[in-house]
Parts: structure tokens; C-alpha cells; sequence
């Protein structure tokens, strides 16, 4: 079955730092995945989302990610992170037939320490 | 201009009730979405519509009935609510399935 697993529930990093948010994914085939950011009482945003092609990926807001076949992991880094970075982080697979099923990891939630 | 609108963005009502959240979206996609997210802030799917059709429906108790109208509009309808439901009910829609989903701001559900 498939699966999304976001090892770190929590994670506080200082302002200008760098970041680097863990997902591990479990999945048969070619996954496409995605990476969503969800700021306090909001809806979710697309980061970045990897279908297939170059396994770095650049997205919004200066984050990346790699995919990483041979570790199943799908990362997400940011060179130098600002304090409104702050929320919680998901990542997630795309499942069933054309991906129509969006499984999602647990979130990790970012803190920035001024 | 707001593209996946939820209305009512808090409700809280008594168990036992039966309530409505509407969603409607203005990107002219075909694929609509509610997802459940709990006090953990786990995100989980429930039903997902293409064009009006149900194609993805988890196990989630048949108390919960979506219905769309359009495709731009995906309603849930939840009869004899339970404490239990008590959660954040997010809408999303895509272009189809697989591509990028775009979230509603959320509607808080308390059920007391």
C-alpha cells in the first residue's frame, strides 16, 4: 500500500539557517509527488511536485526537492530559511489510477527562532 | 478573486444534527475534492469527483454524502453528526486528477 512517512513531527531552525525537511515514500511504481505548506488557519499551497524528468525540483518560494529513487525519499531543502517560513509542512504521493488519490504524510511543523 | 471558495468557513453545531459545507471553485477545473483533517492535523481524502462523477470514495461512513451539482461545485452533506466529526473539512479541485489540487481555506467543524 502506499505511504507517506515525515520522520520529524517538529523541527525550530534560526532565522537564515538552513532547512532540510524529511519524507520517506512507499509506492510500486513511479511516484509522483508533492510538496504543500499550510501556514496557520489556511488552506494548503503547492510548493513543488515532482511527476518525472530532473529529480531536483524547484518550487516556490526558494525551496527544492530531490527525489531519490534507490532511498524511496522526496526532501525538502531551503538554503537559508526566513521567519515567515513557519507552518506545518506536507508531503505527499500520488496514488491510484493517474494519481487521482493524494496520500499525504503527517506534516512536520516548522518553528523559526528569531 | 478567490479561486476555491468554502462556505461556512466555522460551524459548530449539536451532535445529532445534519449539516451542509459548500465549495465552489472558479478555476474551470474538472476534478473536486474533500479531504478531512484532524486534531493531529492529519489530511486524509474522502471523496474525489471528476465532471460530476464519484471516482474516489474511501471508507468513510455513509452519513457523509457529497453531491456536485456542476463541476464547479462539490457540496458535503453530513446527517446525525457525531463528535467524532469534529475536525477541518478541506475542499480542493485540479484540472484532472494528478495535477496540482488547490485548496479552500478550510471549514471548522465542532460538533458538541
Amino acid at each position: 500500500a502506499q505511504s507517506v512517512t515525515q520522520p520529524d513531527i517538529h523541527i525550530t531552525v534560526s532565522e537564515g539557517a538552513s532547512l532540510e525537511l524529511r519524507c520517506n515514500y512507499s509506492y510500486g511504481a513511479t511516484p509522483y509527488l508533492f510538496w504543500y505548506v499550510q501556514s496557520p488557519g489556511q488552506g494548503l499551497q503547492l510548493l513543488l511536485k515532482y511527476f518525472s524528468g530532473d529529480t531536483l525540483v524547484q518550487g516556490i518560494k526558494g525551496f527544492e526537492a530531490e527525489f531519490k529513487r534507490s532511498q524511496s525519499s522526496f526532501n525538502l531543502r531551503k538554503p537559508s530559511v526566513h521567519w515567515s517560513d513557519a507552518a506545518e509542512y506536507f508531503c505527499a504521493v500520488g496514488a491510484g489510477s493517474s494519481a487521482s488519490k493524494i496520500i499525504f504524510g503527517s506534516g512536520t511543523r516548522l518553528s523559526i527562532r528569531p | 478573486d478567490t479561486a476555491v471558495s468554502q462556505t461556512p468557513k466555522y460551524l459548530v453545531t449539536q451532535m445529532g444534527n445534519d449539516k451542509s459545507i459548500k465549495c465552489e471553485q472558479n478555476l474551470g477545473h474538472d476534478t473536486m475534492y474533500w479531504y478531512k483533517q484532524d486534531s493531529k492535523k492529519f489530511l486524509k481524502i474522502m471523496f474525489s469527483y471528476n465532471n460530476k462523477e464519484l471516482i474516489i470514495n474511501e471508507t468513510v461512513p455513509n452519513r457523509f454524502s457529497p453531491k456536485s451539482p456542476d463541476k464547479a461545485h462539490l457540496n458535503l452533506h453530513i446527517n446525525s453528526l457525531e463528535l467524532g466529526d469534529s475536525a477541518v473539512y478541506f475542499c480542493a479541485s485540479s484540472q484532472v486528477a494528478r495535477e496540482t489540487q488547490y485548496f479552500g481555506p478550510g471549514t471548522r467543524l465542532l460538533v458538541l
